[in-house]
């Protein structure tokens, strides 16, 4: 267990249809970033969140939207869905300025939410 | 332009040898951090190794070392003595800016196979 949770782990949608993708940060981390890999390619950066605030946009679509909570848990919306949706969607979180800590853990990546498309 | 780049998107490496996976970067920050994610078949990313800007000495954890030659701007890894659960893929990552609070910058990878 990496300490960051995600849920759920495997989703089948239909076109056109609307989903939400959980993410628990490790415990301490204020950071979330979201990434999208899809078949044999490398993770691309949607959105990170940090404290509760929008801090970095990568390359999301506008029917996708995030958000992150209080408690720091972040939600990741996925509306209008595409074939092309279909992907390993993962979650990672991160401590501030702590090279000791990045040196032993890097940035810890959720198990991932596999969503198809159908 | 391509910040991170992995230029061996497979490779091959017979059990027990050595093999060097590449990474190039491209930064004009001075403070960064370079990764190593595995990822096998399962999906899960594996957190491997971790390189500072800053590190006087090149990384190594376990059967992993890094091969960091900051004015070539590369940051190679290699794994020594080969299992056959090393057969996945492993991806090359940066964060720029001094603090761990900036999105990774991920290659394509390089699938690795060992071979009993």
């Amino acid at each position: 267990d990496s300490g960051v949770t995600q849920t759920p782990k495997h989703l089948i949608t239909a076109t056109g249809q609307r989903v939400t993708l959980r993410c628990s940060p490790r415990s301490g981390d204020l950071s979330v970033y979201w990434y999208q890999q899809s078949l044999d390619q490398g993770l691309q950066f949607l959105i990170q969140y940090y404290n509760g605030e929008e801090r970095a946009k990568g390359n999301i679509l506008e029917r996708f939207s995030a958000q992150q909570f209080p408690d720091l848990h972040s939600e990741l919306n996925l509306s209008s869905l595409e074939l092309g949706d279909s992907a390993l969607y993962f979650c990672a979180s991160s401590v501030v300025a702590d090279g000791a800590f990045e040196r032993q853990y890097g940035y810890t990546f959720g198990s991932g939410t596999r969503l198809t498309v159908v | 332009a391509q910040k991170i780049t992995q230029t061996q998107p497979g490779m091959f490496v017979q059990e027990k040898e050595a093999v060097t996976l590449d990474c190039t970067y491209d930064t004009s920050d001075p403070s960064y951090g370079l990764f190593w994610y595995k990822q096998p078949s399962s999906g899960e990313m594996i957190f491997l190794i971790y390189q500072g800007s800053y590190d006087q000495q090149n990384a190594t954890e376990g059967r992993y070392s890094l091969n960091f030659q900051k004015a070539r701007k590369s940051a190679n890894l290699v794994i020594s003595a080969s299992q056959l659960g090393d057969s996945a893929m492993y991806f090359c990552a940066m964060r720029e800016t001094p603090s761990g609070n900036t999105p990774l910058v991920f290659g394509k990878g390089t699938r690795l196979s060992v071979i009993a």
